[in-house]
């Protein structure tokens, strides 16, 4: 079964500085795909970015980049020039590229989040 | 074009009650999925719809029951509520036959078990 770690449950950051949010994962799989999910104080989930694991460009959003290492197991999120409304949790998932016997399954395995406190 | 909708947006029940919460989407997306939120454990997948007509359970199907209506409504029941499913609860759709998909999260139902 495939896990995915957050090993920072919070970080804070300044307005307008960049910031790094660390993410790696366990799979035996080679053909996967990544994201990073934003949940502000609303609750609802938000996609930042996606990575697909056959490309090796680094996915970027704006703002917002990773850094993929995949021999490392490694997909990080950086936020450059953070603002305020960057301040949410954020959630690193890993999904499977394979259907389940023929089906679509396509479940997210997620990480248990990281805190993202912006200061002005 | 509203997305994924789920209702009620919280409820609160006493220890054996039954509910269903209710899901839907108009994104004309084949699968659907129910997740749990929990403190410090992230999302974990209750159950899922792959498509129409068909419902798999995943990591904590325990005490739910779900029924893909039809193509754009996915419920999840609750048939006798315990504390232990004090959650808020996640309703999320995808296209799966294109490759490279997301997942589309509802706003979400909190639930509070007495």
């Amino acid at each position: 079964a495939q896990t995915v770690t957050q090993s920072q449950p919070e970080m804070s950051v300044q307005e307008a500085e960049t910031v790094t949010l660390s993410c790696t994962y366990d799979t035996s799989e080679s053909d996967y795909y990544l994201f990073w999910y934003k949940q502000p104080p609303s609750r609802q989930m938000i996609l930042v970015i996606r990575q697909e694991a056959y490309k090796q460009q680094n996915a970027t959003e704006n703002r917002f980049s990773v850094n993929f290492q995949k021999a490392a197991k490694s997909f990080s999120l950086k936020i450059s020039d953070s603002q305020l409304g960057d301040a949410a949790m954020y959630f690193c998932a890993y999904r499977s590229a394979r259907g389940n016997s023929g089906g679509s399954n396509y479940k997210l395995t997620f990480g248990k989040g990281t805190l993202l406190t912006v200061n002005p | 074009n509203a997305g994924v909708t789920q209702t009620p947006k919280f409820q609160v029940l006493k220890t054996g009650q039954s509910m269903t919460l209710q899901c839907a989407q108009d994104m004309n997306h084949n699968s659907m999925y129910w997740y749990r939120q929990d403190p410090g454990m992230g999302l974990r997948l209750i159950y899922y719809s792959a498509s129409e007509g068909t419902t798999d359970k995943g990591e904590v199907p325990n005490g739910y029951n779900v029924s893909r209506l039809n193509k754009r409504e996915f419920s999840l029941r609750l048939e006798s509520a315990a504390p232990s499913q004090t959650s808020v609860y996640f309703c999320a759709s995808s296209e799966a036959r294109i490759r490279g998909e997301t997942q589309y999260f509802g706003p979400g139902t909190r639930l509070l078990v007495l």
